[in-house]
């Protein structure tokens, strides 16, 4: 079992651009949720993923939108991008078999110059 | 939303000692605490959970502890090793809401050898 992984492991881009962020989900996990984490803070909810439908989002702009496929995976997309953006992006996978135990992925490292 | 604080943001302690790290949330339908340990340039690992129908858990030195009146729980390690050094983070979840994370700003653990 690979447990979440998550594509690129780091990233730079430009102020403006925009930027495809993946994650596959543990085996057997359903639910994807996308965080955005600064240095030095705790993770903030960006979105939840569920049967291929957004059904919880965090205070993030529409700037931020993600997708999730047939397969479970997801994509999170941020466009116009601002130096703020620059973060570890974590995606998490869960279950909805009783457990709601979130096992995160590596994260990807976005520097937005 | 939610409100998770987190005390305190650094903690150093001599090897055997004991640390304690304490959060606060504000949503009484929060229902589910689970603490996770990240390292340097690591992804979150779950350590420990609590549900709101228990006041205390154990597993081995670390331990839960939660107040559900007061809205507070607490992470106990005991005989800290230098491998727990690391940055924790609690979070506070209401399972009713599609499991919504929400995290405290961590604490930054460094055990003297």
């Amino acid at each position: 079992d690979a447990g979440v992984t998550q594509s690129p492991t780091h990233l730079i881009k430009t102020r403006g651009q925009q930027v495809t962020l993946r994650c596959s989900p543990k085996s057997g996990h359903d639910t994807v949720s996308w965080y955005q984490q600064a240095l030095g803070q705790g993770p903030q909810f960006i979105f939840q993923y569920y049967e291929e439908e957004e059904r919880q989002r965090g205070n993030f702009p529409d700037r931020f939108s993600g997708h999730q496929f047939p397969n479970y995976s997801s994509e999170l997309n941020v466009n116009a991008l601002l130096l703020g953006d620059s973060a570890l992006y974590l995606c998490a996978s869960a279950g909805t078999g009783g457990s709601y135990e979130q096992y995160f992925g590596p994260g990807t490292r976005l520097t937005v110059t | 939303g939610e409100n998770v604080e987190q005390h305190p943001s650094t903690l150093s302690v001599q090897e055997g000692d004991s640390a304690v790290i304490k959060c606060t949330y504000s949503d009484s339908a929060s229902n589910y605490f689970p603490w996770y340990k990240q390292e340097l340039g690591k992804r979150p690992q779950l350590i420990i959970d609590i549900r709101s129908n228990v006041g205390e858990k154990k597993d081995q030195r670390i331990a839960v502890t939660l107040n559900k009146t007061a809205k507070h729980f607490s992470l106990h390690i005991t005989e800290t090793q230098p491998e727990d050094s690391a940055v924790y983070f609690c979070a506070a979840v209401d399972e009713n809401n599609f499991n919504k994370f929400y995290f405290g700003s961590g604490t930054k653990l460094n055990v003297k050898p």
